[in-house]
């Protein structure tokens, strides 16, 4: 059974452009979740998606979206990148809603912004 | 406010020594407990997952425990071993209903096992 994959693993950018960040959830996984990873802040959830509906926003600049198609696999778009937005970038499925159930991470996408 | 806060910060341990993490949480109503690992650059992966009437999980070397009443986890490492190196994150489950449960993070606890 394959596992949660995100592409790209990793992603050079620079200040003012957007970027599109792409989640594959295990097969038959209905939700999709999107958190930050810094040093200094840990883990910052984003956003979850729950069969192509935003059940869930954390405290997050509009810049930062997203979307899930009727397959499941979700999208993160970062728009107007800035330095701050560094960081590793992870997403999770599970089954059902995320504070519910197993939820599984993928590898995550370490995006830098120069 | 709902939080969650584990300690120590880092730990340095000899390889075969046990250790124990610990994990104090603010959030309510409480859903559930995670524990994750997760190697440096990698995506977190789940040890443990505990309910409200758990109060002590295994996962081999691993043993998770909650006291819901004072709001405490631990996670204790038997036999330590260099593979464990690692940061350790606590994961508090607000129940909100069927399904917006809100989650709480704290910042880890980075375990490092020398030789």
């Amino acid at each position: 059974k394959a596992g949660v994959t995100q592409t790209p693993r990793y992603l050079i950018k620079t200040r003012g452009q957007q970027v599109t960040l792409s989640c594959s959830p295990i097969s038959g996984h209905r939700s999709v979740s999107w958190y930050q990873q810094t040093p200094g802040q840990g883990l910052q959830f984003l956003f979850e998606y729950f069969s192509e509906t935003q059940r869930n926003k954390g405290n997050f600049p509009g810049r930062f979206s997203g979307r899930q198609f009727s397959n499941s696999r979700s999208e993160m778009n970062v728009s107007t990148l800035e330095l701050g937005d560094s960081a590793l970038y992870l997403c999770a499925s599970s089954w059902d809603a995320f504070g519910n159930t197993e939820a599984f991470f993928g590898q995550g996408t370490r995006l830098t912004v120069v | 406010k709902n939080q969650v806060e584990q300690s120590p910060q880092s730990l340095i341990i000899l390889e075969g020594k046990n250790c124990t993490l610990q994990c104090n949480y603010t959030v309510s109503p409480f859903s559930n407990l995670r524990w994750y690992k997760q190697d440096t650059g990698r995506g977190p992966v789940s040890l443990t997952i505990m309910t409200f009437s758990e109060n002590t999980k295994s996962n081999g070397r691993y043993t998770a425990t909650l006291d819901a009443d004072t709001k405490q986890s631990s996670l204790h490492i038997t036999a330590s071993q260099l593979s464990d190196s690692a940061s350790y994150i606590c994961v508090v489950s607000q129940d909100r209903g069927s399904t917006l449960g809100r989650l709480y993070f704290g910042r880890g606890t980075q375990l490092t096992v020398w030789p």
